[in-house]
């Protein structure tokens, strides 16, 4: 019973393209949704959050929408460069507990 | 330090021989969190530490893994009678409070059981 879905494993854009990374979940208690980024090897690392009080947050090429009504959250990434070329996960967690949950990750490769 | 650091970066062990994984915090974070992935899965939660209080541990897969949490700072995580299924990489993550704000990750321990 899998509480946030990333339905697509995988996604590829052609470089200079927009990306588009989406995260369905099934709790509306969520209130706090964030973004993580990981390279082969390595750690996933912190990319953007959002608030449930916001529907749009943006931190330079990358946007994070956040439908509450649609409980759909999505990231959008432009221009797509190659080095965006990674595993993105959407995490979500309440307010007042510790519990993050995460997707099961989407594949983005932009080609050059 | 700088970022939540993990040793070792890679282990490879034995089936049935014991693991020791260990994880140091971002100095000045009170919560401690260990997740797992395997391959071609998701991440997965196994035990949360913060502050004091007594962990959440009800992300452990089985009685063979546990973790402690010294000082309110460093913790191990512990793997014994190891298993091929328990070949991931474990990850390391802290946050300033633990609710609501951004937990940043380790670069993580690879776990090889041949």
């Amino acid at each position: 019973d899998q509480q946030v879905k990333q339905n697509s494993p995988s996604l590829s854009v052609q470089e200079g393209r927009i990306s588009i990374l989406n995260c369905d979940y099934t709790n509306s208690m969520f209130d706090y949704f964030l973004w993580y980024k990981k390279y082969p090897a390595e750690g996933p690392t912190f990319l953007i959050s959002i608030s449930s009080i916001k529907d749009k947050n943006e931190d330079g090429r990358f946007t994070v929408f956040l439908n509450k009504s649609a409980k759909h959250l999505s990231l959008h990434i432009v221009p797509s460069q190659p080095g965006d070329s990674a595993v993105y996960f959407c995490a979500v967690t309440t307010s007042g507990t510790y519990k993050y949950i995460f997707g099961t990750g989407t594949r983005l490769k932009v080609l050059a | 330090g700088a970022g939540v650091s993990q040793s070792p970066s890679n282990k490879v062990t034995e089936k049935g021989k014991d693991v020791e994984l260990r994880c140091d915090p971002i100095s000045g974070h009170t919560a401690l969190y260990w997740y797992r992935q395997s391959l071609g899965q998701g991440l997965e939660f196994l035990i949360y530490f913060q502050g004091n209080s007594a962990p959440d541990k009800s992300g452990l897969p089985s009685d063979r893994f546990s973790a402690e949490r010294t000082g309110g700072s460093v913790s191990t995580l512990t793997i014994q009678r190891t298993q091929q299924e328990d070949s991931a990489v474990y990850l390391c993550a802290s946050s300033f409070r633990g609710t609501g704000n951004t937990i940043y990750f380790g670069e993580g321990s690879w776990l090889t059981v041949v």
